[in-house]
């Protein structure tokens, strides 16, 4: 079946640190991408979403995201980590358009000053 | 972009009710989706949402328990029925575009049942 992983469950960096969140997809036709974050208490921001093209994909906040399709992989990375980034992040996937997103099972960010 | 609106945005409901939420998009939209996210868990899909059909439905989910309406292009509804404190949870509506990958999410509705 159809599956996202988020190998790490909870990060903790220090603030101005940098940042990768490792997501990866099952293999089979590339999927298209992308990066969600959910603060406590608020719902869904995409960060970002990779289509086509270039493999490097900037988004909002001083995200970048890049595909790697020889590891099925989408991770998330930022240079330097604000605390304001603490947060739960989500991978999620889509082989088909129109149908809803897959997502892994998320990633908490914490930063420590 | 289309910007999503749920309501309510919290909710208290005792065993047993119903609570009804709704999902309203600024603009038409072909797809929408219902999501559940239970606490410290990620995304699930309820089911989607096609205008003018019945929803379909994930495996683990009924219609008796969470019936679904789209009247329109821009609108639905996700009923939560017979609540136990199970079902507390967020409850999320997401909307996407005819042939767009792209969804967009609201806010969620948070609902805890005692």
């Amino acid at each position: 079946a159809q599956s996202v992983t988020q190998p790490d469950i909870h990060i903790t960096v220090s603030e101005g640190a940098s940042l990768e969140l490792r997501c990866n997809y099952s293999y089979g036709a590339t999927p298209y991408l992308f990066w969600y974050v959910q603060s406590p208490g608020q719902g869904l921001q995409l960060l970002l979403k990779y289509f086509s093209g270039d493999t490097l994909v900037q988004g909002i906040k001083g995200f970048e995201a890049e595909f790697k399709r020889s590891q099925s992989s989408f991770n998330l990375r930022k240079p330097s980590v604000h605390w304001s980034d603490a947060a739960e992040y989500f991978c999620a996937v889509d082989w088909q358009a129109g149908t809803a997103l897959i997502f892994g099972k998320g990633t908490t960010l914490s930063v420590s000053s | 972009s289309a910007v999503i609106s749920q309501k309510p945005s919290r909710d208290i409901c005792q065993r047993g009710t119903s609570l009804t939420i709704q999902c309203q998009v600024d603009s038409q939209v072909t797809m929408m989706f219902w999501y559940r996210q239970q606490p410290g868990q990620s995304l699930t899909l309820i089911a989607t949402a096609n205008q003018g059909s019945e929803a379909t439905y994930e495996s683990g989910f009924v219609i008796d328990k969470f019936p679904i309406s789209r009247p329109n292009l821009t609108f639905s509804t996700l009923t939560v029925s017979n609540m136990s404190p199970e079902d507390s949870s967020i409850y999320l509506c997401s909307a996407s575009a005819s042939g767009s990958y792209e969804q967009y999410f609201g806010p969620g509705t948070r609902l805890t049942v005692t």
